[in-house]
Order: C-alpha cells, then structure tokens, then sequence
C-alpha cells in the first residue's frame, strides 16, 4: 500500500527567503514521486519527478527535491522564492504495477509576502 | 513537450443532465486515469483504464460514471445524470513507460451543477 503525507497544511515565507515544502511517504514498491503546483482555478503542472535515478532532482522554475529512501522523504525546496510561487503543492506518489493508481498529498498552500 | 488536452476547460449543466468529459491522452501512452478535486478539497482518484477496459475505480466511481476510449485517441468520463456534488474539477492523466515513468495530467475541466 502506498501513502503520501505533506507536513504542512500552509507555509509562509518572504519573498527571495527559502522555501522548503515537506513530504513523507510510504510504499511497499520501488515509488516514482513528483511534485505538482497548481495556480488558483488551473490545473496541475508538473514541477518535478523522481524515477529512481539521481536523488537529486531539479525542476521547473528553480525547484528542486531530494528524495531520501532511508528518511522516506522527498522534500520540495527552493532557494529564493518569488510572489508567483504561491499556490497549492501537491507531493505525489506512483507505483509500478498493473492496474495501480496514484495517491495525492492533501497538499500545502504556499503563501509569499512583499 | 507532449501535452495532455481536455476538453471543455469548463462546463455548466443542470441537476440530472448528462455530462460527457473528453481527453487525447499522450500517443503512446496505455493507461489512463480520472481524477476530480472538489474544490478546496483534496485530489481524489476516480478510475484506472487499460487494454480497454478498467484496471481499478473508486467508491466514488459508482454507476452513474462510465468511462471509454471510442476511438483509440479519446477517453471520455461520462455522468449520467449529474448531481450537485458531482461539481468538480475533473482531471484526466495518462501514464508510458519508456524508460521512465511519466504521468501527465491535462489542466483539467471545470464542471460546475446547478
């Protein structure tokens, strides 16, 4: 069984401060992990993804995640954050396997102040 | 980068209406997925498709939802007869694996029941 659980519910940040967006998951399989933001009334974009290859994985608009198996983690950062950052970021995770189905964080609001 | 398209990005109905949801998945992408977030709500998945038929569906997938794949291009989700609460942003997503797995969502229709 998989599971995904975003930390927070909401995180406030300054603009040009860091951003750091957290996520758990658990999962009996190998996991492909992402990270989608999704802007008031618009759809999901897709920020990053871990498919088991580097740890490191470097995004769209300077984000970055590093996926920690011995921490379960895979926590989205990023080094400066601009006022178009804030929306809502959902931590995803995915399984291979036929017939699977993929599980959504609850999501954290990601407010930036002038 | 291959786009997953939907279509209507929004759509007004009447209680009791029919609703049909259209997706072009990517080409050579073989499953296929629904998912809806009631607004201010948390992403739920809806129903898994594959070879043609469902791999795995929701309790929320009841009788009222049908989904096909008509043509080997489109996927549609249908509600028979819509509800209230079936008000909704409806995401389509389509998963390949080559290599790596990529799941892409579309930007998802806007269903709105009066």
């Amino acid at each position: 069984a998989q599971s995904v659980t975003q930390l927070d519910s909401h995180v406030s940040v300054s603009e040009g401060t860091p951003v750091l967006l957290r996520c758990n998951y658990s999962s009996s399989y190998s996991p492909s992990l992402f990270w989608y933001v999704q802007h008031p009334n618009k759809g999901l974009q897709l920020l990053l993804k871990y498919t088991s290859a580097a740890t490191l994985v470097k995004g769209i608009n300077g984000f970055e995640a590093e996926f920690k198996k011995s921490e379960t983690s895979f926590h989205l950062t990023k080094p400066s954050a601009h006022m178009s950052d804030a929306a809502e970021y959902f931590c995803v995770v995915s399984p291979i396997t036929g017939g699977f189905k993929t599980i959504f964080g609850a999501g954290t609001r990601l407010f930036v102040k002038a | 980068e291959p786009e997953v398209t939907q279509t209507p990005s929004h759509q007004v109905t009447q209680m009791g209406q029919e609703v049909i949801l259209r997706c072009v998945p990517i080409s050579n992408h073989l499953y296929f997925y629904w998912y809806r977030q009631i607004l201010g709500q948390k992403v739920e998945f809806l129903v898994s498709f594959y070879n043609n038929e469902i791999s795995e569906k929701s309790e929320i997938f009841d009788d009222q939802f049908s989904v096909e794949r008509p043509d080997g291009s489109n996927f549609t989700l249908k509600i028979r007869s819509t509800k209230l609460e079936d008000s909704a942003m409806y995401f389509c997503a389509s998963f390949g694996i080559s290599g790596a797995n990529v799941l892409t969502f579309g930007a998802g229709s806007r269903l709105t029941v009066l």
